[in-house]
């Protein structure tokens, strides 16, 4: 089993929609959870840390729930340039100082 | 600015080369990785060091190497036991506290001639 899961979509949605993603983990003792945005050809880039108690950047909410290790990132308001792919990453189970990237979950918003 | 800068942005290897990627940062970050990201795929650890003269191999470290014989610069030689290079090369960075996120430089492709 994949340490990190994630569902690579595409996710095809109208400009406006609301979109969420989920992810998976399998190390039950991870203690750290984000979100990067990565465009094609590009760097991945941190969008936001996830937090036990759920937090939100603007149109951004993060959730977690660690007794079914998952997390998941809606989007509320679709823009355009919200078109990436995102990447799921937890702490791996060798290190603290280790992250584990999934594969990603690519997003397409049509205007 | 502060950040992390990865060079060449192109690489090309003939056969039997080595090659060394760049990576220098300025965010007086303590840790630094290298990652390797083929076509559709998610990124590989290659090497990580936490520390300076100290580096441990990650998950796909076989036909490569590194140093860190300085906090800023951490660089990746891809020899040619890596029968596989071509592939899209980021090095990160991160304070070096536990669970911190990772700041990435802006990749190396490298391609066989």
């Amino acid at each position: 089993r994949k340490e990190v899961e994630q569902d690579p979509g595409p996710f095809n949605v109208p400009e406006g929609a609301t979109v969420a993603f989920n992810c998976t983990y399998s190390n039950s003792a991870s203690q750290s959870f984000f979100w990067y945005r990565q465009d094609c050809r590009k760097e991945p880039k941190l969008l936001m840390s996830v937090y036990s108690s759920g937090n939100e950047d603007g149109r951004f909410t993060a959730q977690l729930n660690r007794a079914s290790q998952y997390i998941s990132l809606l989007i509320r308001d679709s823009k355009l340039s919200d078109s990436a792919t995102y990447l799921c990453v937890v702490t791996s189970m060798d290190s603290s100082y280790k992250l584990i990237f999934g594969s990603g979950t690519r997003l397409l918003v049509r205007p | 600015d502060g950040g992390i800068t990865q060079s060449p942005k192109y690489l090309f290897r003939k056969e039997g080369q080595n090659v060394t990627l760049s990576c220098e940062q300025n965010l007086n970050h303590d840790a630094m990785y290298w990652y390797r990201q083929d076509p559709g795929q998610g990124l590989r650890l290659i090497y990580y060091s936490q520390i300076v003269n100290d580096f441990q191999k990650g998950d796909i470290a076989e036909g490569y190497s590194v140093s860190r014989e300085k906090k800023e610069s951490f660089p990746l030689t891809v020899t040619s036991a890596q029968k596989n290079p071509t592939a899209f090369y980021l090095c990160a960075s991160s304070t070096g506290s536990r669970y911190q996120p990772q700041h990435f430089g802006d990749g190396t492709r490298l391609s066989i001639l």
